[in-house]
């Protein structure tokens, strides 16, 4: 069975800097999908990125990025210059396309200091 | 993506009663799917709503307490029965891009029992 994983139940930053959050995940398959999502107070969870695991390439998205090492079985999530608005909590999500579903981590809360 | 909406956002009811939770989608999908957030923890898939047939429920969750119903390709129905103060939970519907295999989800619906 699968398992996602996060080790850092809750982080807190200043505005500006930047940071990561760790995320590993188990499975024997070789074709899957990783996600982080976001999920601020208002409860709304939000996609933040998708990683697609033949593809070597790191995802993006304007001041996320994912450092995905498919052989540690590792998904890291990078926010620069991280802003309030950035507060939230963030899941890491893992997906078979034989079924579907989404196996989430236990999740970061994340805080952004003024 | 989709626009996901979900009624109500949120109730409070009294034990040993029922509440249906509505998932109303923008467009036509074939994957939507039903998950239980209790307070402070991650999320976990109740179901998977099929349309057309009977909805596929995960370990620990059956039919009798949580019945759905999926009429057509962009609403869902998920009813909790029986409620006890231990149902009290943020329930979320989401819905899959099989293209993409990215999921989105509904705002959520705060179900209080007291």
């Amino acid at each position: 069975a699968q398992t996602v994983t996060q080790s850092q139940p809750e982080m807190s930053v200043q505005e500006a800097e930047t940071v990561t959050l760790s995320c590993t995940y188990d499975t024997s398959e070789s074709n899957y999908y990783l996600f982080w999502y976001k999920q601020p107070p208002s409860r709304q969870m939000i996609l933040v990125i998708r990683q697609e695991a033949y593809k070597q390439q790191n995802a993006t998205e304007n001041r996320f990025s994912v450092n995905f090492q498919k052989a540690a079985k590792s998904f890291s999530l990078k926010i620069s210059d991280s802003q309030l608005g950035d507060t939230a909590m963030y899941f890491c999500a893992f997906m078979s396309p034989r079924d579907d579903k989404i196996i989430f981590g236990k999740g970061t809360r994340l805080h952004i200091l003024p | 993506s989709a626009v996901i909406s979900q009624k109500p956002s949120r109730d409070i009811c009294q034990r040993g009663t029922s509440l249906t939770i509505q998932c109303q989608v923008d467009s036509q999908v074939t994957m939507m799917f039903w998950y239980r957030q209790q307070p402070g923890q991650s999320l976990t898939l109740i179901a998977t709503a099929n349309q057309g047939s009977e909805a596929t429920y995960e370990s620990g969750f059956v039919i009798d307490k949580f019945p759905i119903s999926r009429p057509n390709l962009t609403f869902s129905t998920l009813t909790v029965s029986n409620m006890s103060p231990e149902d009290s939970s943020i329930y979320l519907c989401s819905v899959g891009v099989t293209s993409s295999y990215e999921q989105y989800f509904g705002p959520g619906t705060r179900l209080t029992v007291t």
